[in-house]
């Protein structure tokens, strides 16, 4: 069975202070890893994806990197407006109708204060 | 780009109400929708996906007949919550994802806020 877990459920830093969100992954056939970001009653807002093993992708403050076992999204220097709730996410090949549909972890809450 | 609009964004409505959730995709074409529900502080629960021209798909434990799927058209799916109960209250999210782009990312609506007095 396809299992995505996040850690650490929740994550709390000063403004400045950078740090790493882990996800790993125990997928058959991983044909992407996709990074979101989700602020409060809102949809998931597309970061990252990253298809192989030692790819790495940056936008702004954050990058994130994938290895066979597990991705991280390291965030540098947050600002307070960093804060929400990362979601990673994988799509597997499982052929037929999966339509490539995702699974996601449980997300990390990160608090950034000022 | 790749913007998904979905209406309305809460709905609160009386026991036994259907109601209509819209996902539009407002400037891409999209062969394939999905539908998630997401309680609080929870993550994201796959329902079905939803095929331009075809049945959808539903996940294990997913009551076809509970929540209907419509996808008439590449940019329109809608999902119904026929005779709604308190215990459907919760927070469905819908995605699209690109025409012939299988490894494209999902772009998500905003979600809609479903409240069953």
């Amino acid at each position: 069975e396809d299992q995505v877990t996040q850690s650490p459920e929740a994550l709390r830093l000063q403004e400045g202070e950078s740090s790493s969100l882990n996800c790993s992954y125990t997928v058959s056939g991983l044909r992407g890893l996709f990074w979101y970001r989700q602020d409060p009653g809102k949809g998931p807002e597309f970061l990252f994806t990253l298809y192989s093993a030692g790819e790495e992708k940056e936008k702004e403050r954050l990058k994130a990197t994938l290895t066979k076992k597990e991705s991280f999204l390291h965030i540098t220097a947050p600002k307070p407006e960093d804060s929400a709730t990362y979601l990673c996410a994988v799509r597997v090949d499982a052929g037929g109708t999966s339509y490539g549909k995702l699974t996601f972890g449980q997300g990390t809450i990160l608090t950034v204060h000022p | 780009g790749a913007v998904v609009s979905q209406h309305p964004s809460r709905v609160i409505c009386k026991s036994g109400t259907s109601v209509k959730i819209e996902c539009r995709s407002l400037d891409f074409q999209a062969t394939t929708m999905f539908w998630y529900r997401q309680f609080p502080k929870q993550s994201l629960m796959l329902m079905a996906t939803s095929n331009e021209g075809s049945k959808a798909t539903y996940e294990q434990g997913v009551e076809k007949d509970k929540f209907l799927i419509n996808h008439a058209s590449l940019t329109l799916s809608t999902l119904t919550v026929t005779s709604a109960h308190p215990e459907d209250s919760s927070f469905y999210i819908c995605s699209a994802r690109e025409l012939d782009s299988s490894n494209q990312p999902q772009h998500f609506g905003d979600g809609t806020r479903l409240s069953i007095l």
